[in-house]
């Protein structure tokens, strides 16, 4: 079945550095997708990105697709305290069928 | 609309037991996940209903699991015969086509403590 890994598993930044994490998946995404989850809460959907090498901007955060659709960046500029939380990348396959995969999730903390 | 709702949002209960946990999505969503996560890892697919209709459950589950979603609206899922490894978060999630493929919005979800 699909599988998609993500590293680091962990990252500890200082405020101000910046952080990227990695996606990759099994087989062919149709689209990827990028939730953030605080500590003790539940993903929220963050962006999602649908053509082959596509870039996204959200202020700090720069999200990437490859041109294979197999894998996926996050990257974090400055970071801050706020950024804190797991960041899991998700996608369906591109089978045509809507079952939403999740990564394994990189959690990042924010030293002040 | 407030977003999606599950109830209850703890549930203790002892091993043998059986468990329902309720899901609400948003109103116009007619995509229904659901999904279980454990400590330190990523959501793990269970099973997806467009409108009425599952589509698909994960081979992980087992016939203990039980999800429905009868009028296309809210949806349940039951297990039967609780098992201390059924210890976990379980969330549920809503999707419309119209808002962008596949774009989940989650609810807080439902903890469960098998003891």
């Amino acid at each position: 079945g699909q599988q998609v890994m993500q590293i680091p598993q962990y990252q500890h930044v200082q405020e101000g550095e910046d952080f990227t994490t990695y996606c990759n998946s099994s087989t062919t995404l149709s689209n990827i997708q990028w939730y953030k989850q605080r500590p003790g809460g539940h993903p929220v959907f963050l962006i999602q990105l649908v053509k082959s090498g596509e870039v996204k901007k959200q202020k700090r955060l720069t999200f990437q697709f490859g041109e294979a659709k197999k894998n996926s960046s996050l990257h974090i500029t400055a970071t801050q305290t706020t950024d804190v939380g797991t960041y899991f990348c998700a996608g369906p396959n591109s089978g045509g069928y809507q079952k939403v995969t999740f990564g394994t999730g990189t959690k990042l903390q924010v030293i002040p | 609309d407030t977003g999606v709702s599950q109830d209850p949002r703890h549930k203790i209960t002892k091993r043998g037991q059986n468990v329902t946990f309720r899901c609400d999505p948003i109103s116009e969503h007619n995509r229904l996940y659901w999904y279980r996560q454990t400590l330190g890892q990523g959501p793990e697919f269970l099973t997806y209903f467009q409108n009425e209709a599952q589509l698909e459950k994960s081979r992980l589950l087992s016939d203990r699991f039980s999800a429905e979603r009868p009028k296309g609206s809210f949806s349940t899922l039951e297990i039967q015969r609780t098992e201390q490894g059924d210890s976990a978060m379980y969330l549920c999630a809503s999707s419309d086509r119209a808002s962008g493929a596949n774009v989940l919005t989650f609810g807080a979800g439902s903890r469960l403590t098998v003891l």
